[in-house]
């Protein structure tokens, strides 16, 4: 089983909401990621938190707003998205850059 | 063209069989090349994790990593009916670069019983 835990794993959200995806390591990795797969895709990065500072962000849209409160835990809080925000939302951690470990994703609708 | 060509598959095979997943890539920077086996509304799970060029192995898995052709490949031997998922190629490079995959597109492997 992955070490990487999320919450929730399936979340349905209106166009106008504000929700929160959770993610939480206890490997004692340093650098935390998102990324976002689409159905038949491979995985997009869109966040890199290294030393819980924001080291990478892929262009995201200001809609999608990361926070890493501490070492263990990154968040993705989520506002406003469309309907092509839909897609299978990955959270990744790794010692340093290399081998970097997904977890099981969280499954987000918009409707 | 892509920094990593993967085909997307599907490939479909008797149980038993001998699996080739392969990949090609352009960047001379990247240094690691992962496997990922992502089943069906799975997230992806890191399967085998090589530096430089040369074979490793694990269990009925061998990764090889060809640096001189830019092309890294998987083989399943004795695959079974459980192997049925897509493999994601993935490579990265090395320091700043390191926190970044470059993922292929994935193959789709469907092993019959």
């Amino acid at each position: 089983d992955t070490e990487v835990t999320q919450t929730p794993k399936h979340l349905v959200m209106g166009m106008t909401n504000k929700k929160s995806l959770k993610c939480e390591q206890h490997m004692g990795h340093r650098a935390m990621y998102w990324y976002k797969q689409k159905a038949k895709k491979p995985p997009e990065l869109m966040f890199v938190y290294s030393y819980e500072k924001l080291s990478i962000n892929e262009s995201v849209p200001s809609r999608f707003s990361p926070e890493c409160p501490n070492s263990s835990l990154l968040n993705l809080h989520l506002h406003a998205l469309q309907p092509e925000d839909s897609a299978l939302y990955l959270c990744a951690s790794s010692q340093g850059g290399n081998t970097i470990y997904f977890g099981e994703g969280s499954w987000l609708t918009v409707v | 063209q892509k920094e990593v060509e993967q085909d997307p598959g599907p490939l479909s095979v008797p149980e038993g069989a001998i699996v080739s997943l392969n990949c090609t890539y352009s960047n001379s920077a990247f240094q690691y090349f992962m496997w990922y086996r992502q089943y069906s509304r799975k997230g992806p799970e890191l399967l085998m994790y090589t530096y430089s060029s040369g074979n490793k192995e694990d269990g009925r898995f061998t990764a090889q990593v060809d640096k001189s052709s830019k092309y890294i490949s998987l083989f399943i031997r004795d695959s079974q009916p459980s192997d049925s998922a897509t493999y994601l190629c993935a490579m990265q490079g090395s320091g700043a670069g390191s926190y970044q995959l470059t993922f292929g597109k994935g193959t789709k492997l469907s092993v019959i019983p």
